[in-house]
């Protein structure tokens, strides 16, 4: 049963941290997106990638946040340094992207605190 | 700018009551794929179905149901007789630009109660 798997589940740092969190897509998906969730904010999208190359990343701050896919197999998130209120789930979703309409399939999340 | 709004923040119903969950967007695009997601108190978020703008067509999934208005863009989602196991927050979804601008309402969250 293929699915998207992020690690770690659960992270607790202190403020001014590196936080590094991963994704590994389902196999042969060709597009890969980061979202924050929190109760004030909804589900927000950070990152967009197709095909390992990054479309949109708009919804990012730029100055802390950074994204990337190493490979197909991997796609990162990273926040340096990280403050209280980054703490949020981060989702990751992968898909097949043919024309427009990716169905999106989300791992189970990341919950980051910063404390 | 694309938009999609979910009215309803929260539902309570009874056990084998029908619900309907809202979905309003707003888009330029004539070409566009709308969506809904269900998270369970679990967390995670769980794809039920894609509508391309091309498609009225009503769509029926053993409980669900989803009616596409295109007049007035709607995609409201209908789940008959509930269970205690639909209790979630659902999100509808837009994606109207090739995945770039994949945008989530905020959400309804729906207890059933037994």
């Amino acid at each position: 049963d293929a699915r998207v798997t992020q690690t770690p589940r659960h992270k607790v740092t202190e403020m001014g941290q590196e936080v590094t969190m991963r994704c590994q897509p389902i196999l042969g998906h060709n597009t890969v997106f980061w979202y924050r969730q929190t109760m004030m904010q909804g589900l927000e999208l950070l990152a967009y990638f197709r095909n390992r190359a990054p479309l949109d990343d708009s919804g990012m701050p730029k100055d802390r946040f950074s994204a990337e896919m190493p490979d197909a197999t991997l796609a990162t998130l990273k926040i340096q340094p990280s403050e209280p209120r980054d703490s949020a789930v981060y989702f990751c979703a992968s898909g097949l992207a043919v024309g427009v309409g990716t169905e999106a399939f989300f791992g189970q999340g990341t919950r980051l605190t910063v404390v | 700018a694309q938009k999609v709004t979910q009215a309803q923040t929260e539902i309570s119903v009874v056990e084998k009551e029908d619900v309907t969950l809202d979905c309003v967007y707003e888009t330029r695009d004539t070409t566009y794929y709308l969506f809904w997601y269900k998270q369970p108190p679990s967390g995670e978020l769980v794809f039920l179905i894609r509508r391309n703008s091309f498609d009225e067509q009503n769509e029926i999934s053993g409980r669900y149901s989803w009616n596409f208005q295109k007049s007035t863009s709607s995609f409201n989602f209908t789940i008959t007789a509930s269970q205690v196991v639909d209790s979630a927050v659902y999100f509808c979804a837009l994606d109207d630009n090739y995945g770039q601008n994949f945008v989530f309402g905020p959400g309804t969250r729906l207890s059933v109660l037994p």
